[in-house]
Parts: structure tokens; C-alpha cells; sequence
């Protein structure tokens, strides 16, 4: 069975600094990778996702994420955040085809002006 | 496009009586739909996997009767929270698998307070 594991559980990061939340999934087989964004009130929406291909993804508003093989890791990144982009981050992987996902516990981003 | 609605978004319930959680497929066909439960601070838990016109596949360690699920069309699917108790007291989300895109949609959850 996969597993995911989310490094950070609350960031605090002042406007314009860089960003980078860790992921490591465990997972013998082939997986698929996603990082999803979830605002306050608001249902989860998919930041980008790693199917095969470029280990370098690049997801909407700025972010973009990188797969090491080697470390089993997912690791999401954005070079300046914003207030906009304070929420909570979820990496999830499936294993293939109509697989349910499996989140990670999550990241709490809290961007302060 | 592949939008779910999931209602209610709040509900407050007496212990021991039952409530029932839509999700809905507005603008696509819903075959495969799971559900989740997600507690403060943790993670999204995989309760169960409904596909349309069949029984769900539970996970271990969910009670199959006390939370009924029916995805009797490929619009709807429903979580039924049946006898509940405090503890059931959680947020739970659904989400439909988009065919044929590996990817996947959710609802904006239903928080359930059992008091």
C-alpha cells in the first residue's frame, strides 16, 4: 500500500520569500503524483500532477514541483509566494488507472505581509 | 466542466440519528466515486470506493453499516451516516474520478457535528 508523508505541518513565510514543502511517498510500483491546494472554505483544487516524463512539473500560479525517483520524493516549490497563496497543501499519489488517492496530512502555508 | 456539488455543507445532528451527504456530478458522468473523512490536523483517510450500479468497497476499519453509501445513478452518490455518534464528528469529502484523465475532482465537504 502507498503512504505519503508531509514534512512540515504549519509554514510562516513573509511575502516574496521562496517556498519549498517536502514530500516522500513510499511505493513499490509505478505511482502518480499530485500536489493539490485547498483555501479556507474552498474544496481542494489541483496545483499540478507527475505522470512519467519531465520529473520537472509545472502546475498553475507559479508552482512547479520535482520528482526524484531516487528519494522517493515530490518535493512543491514557488521561487516568491503571495498572501493569495496562504492555505493548506495536500501531496497525494495513486497508483495507476481508477486508484483512489492517498494524501500525505498535509502543509498549513501562512503567508504574512 | 467536472464540477461535484456535495450537500449539505454544514449539518449539526442529535446522537443516534442518522444524516445523509449528497455528492452530485454536474456536468459528467460520476462512475467511480470515493469518500473521505478527514479529522483536524490529519490527513484525508479513504473510507470507501462506489462504483455506479454496484456494492462500495470499504476500507478496513470502516463499519460498512454504519456508514451507507448508494451510487445508484452516474450523477449521485450518497454517504449515510447512520446512528451518530460524537466520535462520527468529522469533515468528509467526496471526489469523482474523471475517466479516462486519471484525475480526479472534489466536493467542498460536509462538516457533521454530532451532539
Amino acid at each position: 500500500a502507498q503512504s505519503v508523508s508531509q514534512h512540515n505541518h504549519h509554514v510562516i513565510l513573509s511575502e516574496a520569500a521562496s517556498l519549498e514543502l517536502g514530500c516522500n511517498y513510499s511505493y513499490g510500483g509505478t505511482v502518480n503524483l499530485f500536489w493539490y491546494v485547498q483555501y479556507p472554505g474552498q474544496h481542494l483544487q489541483l496545483l499540478l500532477k507527475y505522470f512519467s516524463g519531465d520529473p520537472l512539473v509545472k502546475g498553475i500560479k507559479g508552482f512547479e514541483a520535482e520528482f526524484i525517483k531516487s528519494k522517493f520524493s515530490f518535493n512543491l516549490r514557488k521561487p516568491s509566494v503571495q498572501w493569495s497563496d496562504t492555505a493548506e497543501y495536500f501531496c497525494a499519489v495513486n497508483a495507476g488507472g481508477n486508484t483512489p488517492l492517498v494524501f500525505g496530512k498535509g502543509t498549513r502555508l501562512s503567508v504574512i505581509a | 466542466g467536472a464540477v461535484v456539488s456535495q450537500h449539505p455543507s454544514r449539518v449539526i445532528c442529535k446522537s443516534g440519528t442518522s444524516v445523509k451527504i449528497e455528492c452530485r456530478s454536474l456536468d459528467f458522468q460520476a462512475t467511480t466515486m470515493f469518500w473521505y473523512r478527514q479529522f483536524p490536523k490529519q490527513s484525508l483517510m479513504l473510507m470507501a470506493t462506489s462504483n455506479e450500479g454496484s456494492k462500495a468497497t470499504y476500507e478496513q476499519g470502516v463499519e460498512k453499516d454504519k456508514f451507507l453509501i448508494n451510487h445508484a445513478s452516474l450523477t449521485l452518490s450518497t454517504l449515510t451516516v447512520t446512528s451518530a455518534h460524537p466520535e462520527d464528528s468529522s469533515f468528509y469529502i467526496c471526489s469523482a474520478l474523471i475517466q479516462g484523465m486519471n484525475g480526479y475532482t472534489f466536493g467542498s465537504g460536509t462538516r457533521l457535528t454530532v451532539v
